[in-house]
């Protein structure tokens, strides 16, 4: 299963942006790039996924680097219910590689 | 439909005894996932249901784990003779069958599971 670098977390202020950072070097071509994220006590929600262009959505939006070795998931104004773990996963859009491999996310503090 | 529903939320038990979790999908859904979350780590896959067939199994399911979901509907997840290692919240996802990569999995809010 191919593998994601996030930091482990990070700090905003509230109504800001925020930029959370994710790294996959080993992204082969039939990968896609999903984000999930966990508020506490909370099950995993779906935010946002891609393939090879810039998406958005009424949650965030996701800029794909032209390699496809990174990606950015973008909080246009952040609110203190954005406070979570986000999750960058690779999921392969072939085979049977349909599971979410989860590493450990970056905490996102968002301070008022 | 008010999304993926799971039950209990919170489960104590003694080590030894066997538990029962319940998993009920979003109705269109045809795939379902159990995962294990343990405190400050992401989720972890358990095993895979398309439809009623159990199409993979992590693992980390050892023997005194199993899963059913007869006739493609709800899920359980029966622990037996349960170790205080199981504590965990142990989570249940499901998605509609699109194209693949292409699918957004909808997590239940989870059953806590504390083994005294």
């Amino acid at each position: 299963d191919a593998k994601t670098t996030q930091p482990n977390s990070m700090e905003s202020n509230e109504e800001e942006p925020v930029h959370l950072p994710c790294n996959h070097s080993t992204i082969s071509g039939t990968d896609y790039i999903h984000w999930y994220r966990q508020l506490p006590s909370q099950g995993p929600e779906y935010v946002i996924h891609g393939l090879t262009s810039n998406v958005n959505n009424r949650m965030a939006s996701l800029a794909i680097a032209e390699d496809r070795k990174s990606s950015t998931l973008i909080l246009h104004r952040a609110t203190l219910r954005d406070a979570a773990v986000y999750y960058c996963i690779l999921r392969s859009s072939w085979g049977s590689s349909y599971k979410l491999i989860f590493g450990s996310g970056t905490r996102l503090l968002v301070r008022p | 439909d008010t999304g993926v529903s799971q039950n209990p939320r919170h489960k104590i038990t003694k080590r030894g005894q066997n538990v029962t979790f319940r998993c009920d999908p979003i109705s269109e859904h045809n795939r379902l996932y159990w995962y294990r979350q343990t405190l400050g780590q992401g989720p972890e896959f358990l095993t895979y249901f398309q439809n009623e067939a159990q199409l993979e199994k992590s693992r980390l399911l050892s023997d005194r784990f199993s899963a059913e979901r007869p006739k493609g509907s709800f899920s359980t997840l029966e622990i037996q003779r349960t170790e205080q290692g199981d504590s965990a919240m142990y989570l249940c996802a499901s998605s509609f069958d699109r194209e693949f990569g292409n699918t957004e999995a909808f997590f239940g809010q989870g059953t806590r599971l504390t083994v005294v």
